[in-house]
């Protein structure tokens, strides 16, 4: 299996910061990663797939790279919609996701 | 747009099983792989599995022995079965489609909420 870890688990940041998330594969998935962005009592919401690429309809603040076992969400100015919990998932052999990074207001 | 919905009983006793539904609108069955997801209280995403071509199917290791999923094209519905539940299946269980080449999951159903408890 290929275990994903994410880090930060939590983080707390203002409007307007710039903000990274990183998940690292426990082995090469070279770019089939995934990002979502998930808010209390709603499904996950598809942000970025295969890495770098903006799903339709998500803002062009949020962007992905990475490849290899090292990846990186951004987020390049915090807007107040952005404060949710994010996964990244990989899709290179099975299907696993990161424990998830909780984005709180500071 | 398609639009998926999960039904199903809220409550299951261990060791029975579990079953649920996912209706499907606005697109062809036929034409994805339709996956479940879990998401235990308070904790992360599991895949359970997916299936397409109406018959096809790839299960999560971990739960290959208890689970089947199957497709009711002309219902188009989808459904998950997983036998002898305890606790630990306690989930929000959401249907989604899984989209290629990348796999990576599109559309989601607004998840269903199953306990396990006597």
């Amino acid at each position: 299996d290929i275990q994903m870890t994410q880090s930060p688990s939590s983080l707390s940041a203002s409007v307007g910061d710039r903000v990274t998330i990183t998940c690292r594969a426990s082995r090469s998935i070279s770019s089939y990663l995934n990002w979502y962005q998930q808010k209390p009592g709603k499904a996950p919401n598809l942000l970025i797939y295969a890495a770098s690429s903006l799903q339709s309809g998500v803002p062009s603040r949020f962007s992905g790279s990475g490849s290899g076992t090292d990846f990186t969400l951004t987020i390049s100015s915090l807007q107040p919609d952005d404060f949710a919990t994010y996964y990244c998932q990989q899709s290179y052999s099975s299907y696993t996701f990161g424990q998830g990074t909780k984005l709180e207001i500071k | 747009q398609v639009q998926l919905q999960e039904s199903g009983p809220g409550l299951v006793k261990p060791s029975e099983t579990l079953s649920l539904t996912c209706s499907v609108s606005g697109g062809s069955i036929s034409n994805y792989y339709w996956s479940w997801i879990r998401q235990p209280p308070g904790k992360g995403l599991e895949w359970i599995g997916y299936i397409y071509d109406s018959g096809t199917t790839k299960y999560n290791p971990s739960l290959e022995s208890r689970v089947t999923i199957s497709v009711d094209t002309s219902k188009t519905q989808l459904s998950l079965k997983l036998r002898s539940v305890t606790a630990a299946d306690t989930a929000v269980y959401y249907c989604a489609t899984l989209v290629g080449p990348t796999d990576h999951f599109d559309f989601w159903g607004q998840g269903t909420l199953v306990t396990v408890s006597s």
